[in-house]
């Protein structure tokens, strides 16, 4: 169960796109259609973004959107706004009913 | 609307034991998969334990197999994670997250409860 791999932080200036990178294996991302990532505020819980890769849950802005090739996944945030800057996690569902995270991203807004 | 209010959080010694629990409402709790997912101070996310929607399946991360266990308890809604031998590593807020359902993902998080092993 080792930890899925991502940037320790990533900057843009506002209405600027970035990318989030999160690196697995062959046993985590590589093999199920089922990443999601968290976005994490400063002494508040994680909240789901992004689930199944690439699918967004109702309520989350459409300028999140996840994707991913082979043992990358990927989140872009278009149109980047002040209230992005937070953190976050990528997981993956791995074998034998377990999930694996990613040690997290910080994203500032320049 | 849901909401899951976890308790039990205290200081601990190292080799000591503690349950939390987590209150949930909002959904149909005896549908749902469950987890706990931990986070140390200024650390990252780190799943913990699952299970089922009847309690037959469980199943724990390697840092924690052995020593935790996670039961429910549908007829009181509520989720409990049994932790025993802690040391300081298990130090970290501890949420309870509903699973999404048939999507793999965590939909719904608690706000956490503070575990702290220490002597």
């Amino acid at each position: 169960q080792s930890a899925l791999t991502q940037p320790a932080s990533v900057s843009g200036s506002p209405g600027q796109t970035i990318t989030v990178s999160c690196t697995g294996t062959s046993s985590d991302i590589g093999s199920y259609d089922l990443v999601s990532w968290y976005q994490q505020h400063p002494g508040k819980a994680p909240k789901l973004m992004i689930y199944e890769d690439i699918r967004r849950p109702s309520g989350v802005s459409n300028r999140f959107s996840g994707s991913k090739s082979g043992t990358t996944a990927s989140l872009t945030i278009s149109g980047l706004q002040a209230e992005d800057e937070a953190d976050y996690y990528c997981c993956s569902y791995a074998r034998s009913r377990t999930y694996v995270f990613g040690a997290g991203t910080k994203v500032t807004v320049l | 609307e849901v909401h899951l209010v976890e308790s039990g959080g205290v200081v601990v010694q190292p080799g000591g034991s503690l349950r939390l629990s987590c209150a949930a409402s909002g959904f149909t709790f005896d549908d749902q998969t469950m987890h706990w997912v931990r986070q140390a101070p200024g650390k990252g996310l780190e799943w913990v334990s699952l299970i089922g929607w009847d309690g037959g399946s469980t199943f724990y991360a390697d840092s924690v197999k052995g020593r935790f266990t996670v039961s429910r308890d549908n007829s009181k809604n509520s989720l409990y994670l049994q932790m025993n031998s802690l040391t300081t590593e298990d130090t970290g807020f501890y949420y309870c997250v509903k699973d999404g359902t048939g999507n793999f993902a965590l939909d719904y998080w608690g706000q956490g409860t503070l575990v702290t092993v220490s002597s």
